[in-house]
């Protein structure tokens, strides 16, 4: 059974600290993602990371930075957190190489609240 | 840009049936549905490809309409386990990566 994980399903932060937030997957997918959710805006990219040490930008990058050491782990980081950052985040993964047909796994989700 | 999804949330009894359109300003090659209950994580349910036919398993099928660049997701006599936020993933040309633009989902909300 295809897993992706994520390291916390709840946390809370106060504003200004550095936030952690870790994904795995056990698929040796190639591709991983990050994703915020939030109410009526659906799932918007913040990150993603097409090979290790490989990153891009997605659509709302401003303030996170991403790191991937090695395949299976894809961590995102908030640099000095702030309440706007509140959300529901998103890791998901994908294999590389067959185009249209792979599907995204999704990790359950961490609920972030800053404070 | 962000395809467009409508309507924005649905309730109905079971037994019914619903459609959920994803609609993009751009040309598309494909599009990806996910259902997401309460609390999970976002669940494949179809991919449509352009040229594609219609696909459905169970009762749930889906369209794709290039001229239109819009696809639609058909539930016919929903059950309760329906119940979920709906989400459209498209591509607008292949790639390998397989990066997606969600929509911003459809909560639908099956009550017996």
């Amino acid at each position: 059974d295809v897993k992706v994980t994520q390291s916390s399903r709840y946390l809370v932060k106060r504003t200004g600290e550095k936030v952690f937030l870790e994904c795995v997957q056990d698929m040796d997918h190639e591709n991983m993602f990050w994703y915020r959710q939030d109410p009526g805006l659906g799932l918007r990219l913040i990150y993603f990371s097409y090979d290790v040490k490989m990153k891009e930008k997605g659509d709302i990058p401003e303030g996170y930075s991403v790191s991937r050491e090695k395949k299976e782990r894809f961590s995102l980081i908030l640099e000095s957190a702030s309440t706007n950052q509140t959300s529901m985040y998103l890791c998901a993964s994908t294999r590389s190489g067959t185009g249209v047909w792979e599907t995204q796994y999704f990790g359950p989700g961490t609920r972030l609240l800053v404070l | 840009q962000q395809p467009v999804q409508s309507p924005q949330a649905v309730i109905l009894r079971e037994g019914e049936d619903a459609v959920i359109n994803c609609s993009s300003s751009k040309a598309l090659y494909s599009v990806h549905w996910y259902r997401q209950k309460h609390g999970e994580a976002p669940v494949f349910l179809m991919i449509l490809l352009k040229g594609g036919e219609q696909k459905g398993h169970d009762k749930i099928s889906a369209s794709f309409n290039e001229k239109k660049q819009q696809s639609s997701l058909y539930l016919t006599a929903s059950q309760l386990s329906y119940s979920g936020t709906y989400f459209c993933g498209t591509e607008n040309r292949p790639s390998n990566t397989g990066k997606l633009i969600f929509g911003q989902g459809t909560t639908l909300q099956v009550k017996p």
